[in-house]
């Protein structure tokens, strides 16, 4: 099993639509839990932290649930510039862990 | 957040050769970190700089086949060495803030024929 599974998707939605990504966790120590995204051929940005309390930035919310080691990503009013890859990335021990991401389609 | 540069940004080599990336951060910072990301997949981490003391690798990656030097807290190089086609890939070095987020330089393209 791997330490950070993610939905691979693709995930193809008209512009407008609420979308939402799903990321399991194997090690129940982890620390810090965070959101990137990827557009093609860039290097991964940093989009949130996850907070134990669930944050939000704007159209984005991501969510924790450390009893079943869960973290989750909203994207409310989607628009064509969200498409890209999001990377779900847990950190334990001074060591970040990468999901494979999961690749959104925002179609006019 | 740091700024982080790497060059070459991209090169095309030929097997047998070796190859030096080199990564700048803006600012000091205690770790670096050297990643692999082949095509459609995601990153793999390579090994951990600490300044002052031997990177430390993680498991399928080795010393010999990617010396990394760390000769102080803003500069990092990873050679590729005795390249072949599978070290194609895209090869990014990062550092980490003060709550673990990670800072990307913009990866070196690395394609061998």
């Amino acid at each position: 099993r791997k330490e950070v599974e993610q939905d691979p998707g693709p995930f193809n939605v008209p512009e407008g639509a609420t979308v939402a990504f799903n990321c399991t966790y194997s090690n129940s120590a982890s620390q810090s839990f965070f959101w990137y995204r990827q557009d093609c051929r860039k290097e991964p940005k940093l989009l949130m932290s996850v907070y134990s309390s669930g944050n939000e930035d704007g159209r984005f919310t991501a969510q924790l649930n450390r009893a079943s080691q869960y973290i989750s990503l909203l994207i409310r009013d989607s628009k064509l510039s969200d498409s890209a890859t999001y990377l779900c990335v847990v950190h334990n021990a001074g060591k970040s862990t990468f999901g494979d991401g999961t690749t959104l389609t925002v179609k006019p | 957040s740091a700024v982080i540069s790497q060059k070459p940004s991209r090169d095309i080599c030929q097997r047998g050769t070796s190859l030096t990336i080199q990564c700048q951060v803006d600012s000091q910072v205690t770790m670096m970190f050297w990643y692999r990301q082949q095509p459609g997949q995601s990153l793999t981490l390579i090994a951990t700089a600490n300044q002052g003391s031997e990177a430390t690798y993680e498991s399928g990656f080795v010393i010999d086949k990617f010396p990394i030097s760390r000769p102080n807290l803003t500069f990092s190089t990873l050679t590729v060495s005795n390249m072949s086609p599978e070290d194609s890939s895209i090869y990014l070095c990062s550092s980490k803030g003060i709550y673990n987020e990670q800072f990307f330089g913009p990866g070196t393209r690395l394609t061998v024929l």
